[in-house]
């Protein structure tokens, strides 16, 4: 079964540009979550997709955002992209029910410069 | 408001000797408690997890954790440290009933030496 798979890998962009991440799940999985991670502040909840809808947000400004196809996969967006996103963004999928383990993909390095 | 500590930023170890990293957590009633290990440049891979019943519970590459109520912990162990496991480890926590959000600690990077 393929894993969480996330793509760009890596990427550099322009303060004040956007950038838009991309995530399939593992197949069958219907939720997908999003966490940022910076060596200042470890790892961080960004939002979370299950069958289109999101379920829960973290404390993040409004420049962040995201949304979830029919076939679970995922989009996230940056918008006017500042020096303190360069981070990498994991996305991980579960099956979304209660009782609820998440599997992590490789992530996506943003450099913002 | 739930948190996660992992006291311990750094742990180095000798191969072949035993390991203990510590997770301590903060909340209202017993979450549900992970265990993930990321390499260098890489997402998190799970290792282990508890959400009720024995609380002594297996994980992959001979990993193990043992959730104690009374210490609000889930300490994670391997007997023998092989150069392999050189990491840093992350412990975390989901409220039940669904939040759909975990809680990370703030990782412990172990060194093995050879």
């Amino acid at each position: 079964k393929a894993g969480v798979t996330q793509t760009p890998r890596y990427l550099i962009k322009t303060r004040g540009q956007q950038v838009t991440l991309s995530c399939s799940p593992i197949s069958g999985h219907r939720s997908v979550s999003w966490y940022q991670q910076t060596p200042g502040q470890g790892l961080q909840f960004l939002f979370e997709y299950f069958s289109e809808t999101q379920r829960n947000k973290g404390n993040f400004p409004g420049r962040f955002s995201g949304r979830q196809f029919s076939n679970s996969r995922s989009e996230m967006n940056v918008s006017t992209l500042e020096l303190g996103d360069s981070a990498l963004y994991l996305c991980a999928s579960s099956s979304g029910d209660s009782i609820n383990t998440i599997y992590f993909g490789e992530g996506s390095w943003l450099t913002v410069v | 408001a739930q948190s996660v500590t992992q006291p311990d930023i750094h742990i180095t170890v000798s191969e072949g000797a035993s390991l203990e990293l510590r997770c301590n957590y903060s909340y209202g009633a017993t979450p549900y408690l992970f265990w993930y290990v990321q390499s260098p440049g890489q997402g998190l891979q799970l290792l282990l997890k508890y959400f009720s019943g024995d609380t002594l519970v297996q994980g992959i590459k001979g990993f193990e954790a043992e959730f104690k109520r009374s210490q609000s912990s889930f300490n994670l162990r391997k007997p023998s440290v092989h150069w392999s496991d050189a990491a840093e480890y992350f412990c975390a926590v989901e409220s039940p009933g669904g939040t759909y959000k975990y809680i990370f600690g703030t990782g412990t990077r172990l060194k093995v030496l050879a």
